[in-house]
């Protein structure tokens, strides 16, 4: 089946800093989907990205979405504690049935 | 917030005993998902639904069975549930244009 592998797995970020992570398949994906988990809560929907080269912005947040339709990243930038939590990648692909495939997902983490 | 509602939100039951989980939606999206959430596994697809009666396996199918009835209900059963069925459960919903989302999760052990 399709695999998404999303990295790193965990980092830990200072305030106002920027954080990087990204996700990679050997599939080809034709929707991209970015989402955050609080502690006790449901992922939240960040962004999604549609079409190949796409670049969406949600406040400090920016998702590409690549070239090859096999990978994508997401940028934070200027990072405030509210950030901490576990960021998930996720692909779709109409010729897999329209299935959503998660990464294992990024945990931020303050530093101290 | 998308009116998505799991229940129950809580679930302590015994091995070997049927459990059934309800997702409710009240957005007419089409398809539905059921999802588990292991730590390091993030999150795995049990089953998902593309249309009242029409329903397909996922990744990690093996123990539990689904119905849809009816749009709006999309129910999780685990036939005789085990340890290894201990889990945080996660529905989603989608209308096919890409954007998916989930309920609040149901939390369950199995002693």
């Amino acid at each position: 089946g399709q695999q998404l592998n999303q990295s790193p797995q965990s980092m830990f970020i200072q305030e106002g800093e920027d954080v990087s992570m990204n996700c990679t398949s050997s599939s080809i994906f034709n929707t991209w989907l970015w989402y955050k988990q609080d502690p006790g809560e449901g992922p939240v929907l960040l962004i999604a990205l549609y079409k190949a080269g796409e670049l969406t912005s949600n406040g400090r947040l920016t998702a590409q979405f690549g070239i090859t339709r096999k990978d994508s990243f997401l940028n934070i930038s200027a990072s405030i504690p509210s950030d901490v939590g576990i960021y998930f990648c996720a692909g779709q692909a109409w010729e897999y049935g329209n299935k959503l495939v998660f990464g294992a997902g990024t945990i931020l983490r303050v530093k101290s | 917030d998308a009116g998505i509602t799991q229940s129950p939100r809580h679930k302590v039951t015994e091995t070997g005993t049927p459990v059934t989980l309800r997702c409710h939606q009240t957005e007419n999206h089409r398809y539905m998902y059921w999802y588990r959430q292991d730590p390091g596994h993030g999150l795995r697809l049990i089953h998902y639904s593309y249309g009242v009666k029409d329903t397909d396996k996922g990744e990690v199918s093996d123990g539990y069975s689904v119905s849809r009835s009816k749009t709006e209900d999309f129910l999780l059963t685990l036939e005789s549930a085990t340890s290894s069925q201990t889990s945080v459960y996660f529905c989603a919903i989608s209308d096919g244009g890409g954007k998916a989302f989930f309920g609040q999760g149901t939390r369950l052990t199995v002693v």
